[in-house]
């Protein structure tokens, strides 16, 4: 079946670095992605939608400055938070369009601790 | 806009305990449900769906059905078991899956042996 790989599964970070998070598709191409954050007891808020080779689309509210995404490849995208700041701790997750109507298929999320 | 309301966990039940995971949904249209899981250490993965009143989904024993008259798509399973302990999201998405979807907050299970 359709995977997607995302790395790092975990990672803590000093307040004003960034940090990169990688979304791959490993047995399909996906034109389009989306980038997820999850805050504890809280859904799973839509930040962006990317397409290959075109700029991600964000939702109201999320800043694409801080949030940069890129879209490169048809197997590849990475979303980096830039000057990371504590109230940037979250879940962050990807999912990939499958191709079929209803495919959508997640990674397995990565946790940012920023201190 | 779309928003889904589930029940908040953490749900503990006994092995062969009977399950209910209650969502309801506010939506203009007519959306189509997802019920999704997430397994420790995993991404979510689609369980089952419905995409019209009255659908029932179903998969692994679990069930839901699509009630429009009270905009509700509870999840349900007769008997569950240890290997069932994990997060599920409740979601829609409105004309079809390829549009923006919305989760619930997730309800954890454990089930224990």
């Amino acid at each position: 079946g359709a995977v997607v790989s995302q790395h790092p599964s975990r990672v803590i970070c000093k307040s004003g670095t960034s940090v990169k998070i990688e979304c791959r598709s490993l047995d399909f191409q996906a034109t389009t992605m989306f980038w997820y954050r999850q805050f504890p007891k809280q859904s799973l808020m839509l930040m962006a939608t990317s397409n290959e080779g075109s700029k991600a689309t964000y939702e109201q509210g999320v800043e694409k400055d801080k949030f940069l995404i890129n879209h490169a490849s048809l197997t590849l995208s990475t979303l980096t938070v830039t000057s990371a700041h504590p109230e940037d701790s979250s879940f962050y997750i990807c999912s990939a369009q499958t191709g079929d109507y209803y495919g959508y298929t997640f990674g397995s999320g990565t946790r940012l601790t920023v201190v | 806009g779309n928003s889904v309301t589930q029940m908040e966990g953490p749900v503990t039940l006994s092995e062969e305990a009977f399950l209910t995971i209650n969502c309801t949904y506010t939506a203009t249209g007519y959306p189509s449900l997802f019920w999704y899981v997430q397994y420790p250490g995993e991404g979510l993965q689609l369980l089952l769906k419905a995409t019209k009143a009255d659908d029932k989904g179903s998969n692994k024993g679990f069930e839901a059905t699509y009630r429009k008259e009270t905009t509700s798509f509870h999840l349900e399973k007769g008997s569950v078991q240890v290997s069932d302990s994990a997060v599920y999201f409740c979601a829609l998405s409105d004309h079809g899956g390829y549009q923006k979807v919305t989760f619930g907050t997730g309800t954890k299970l454990q089930v224990i042996p």
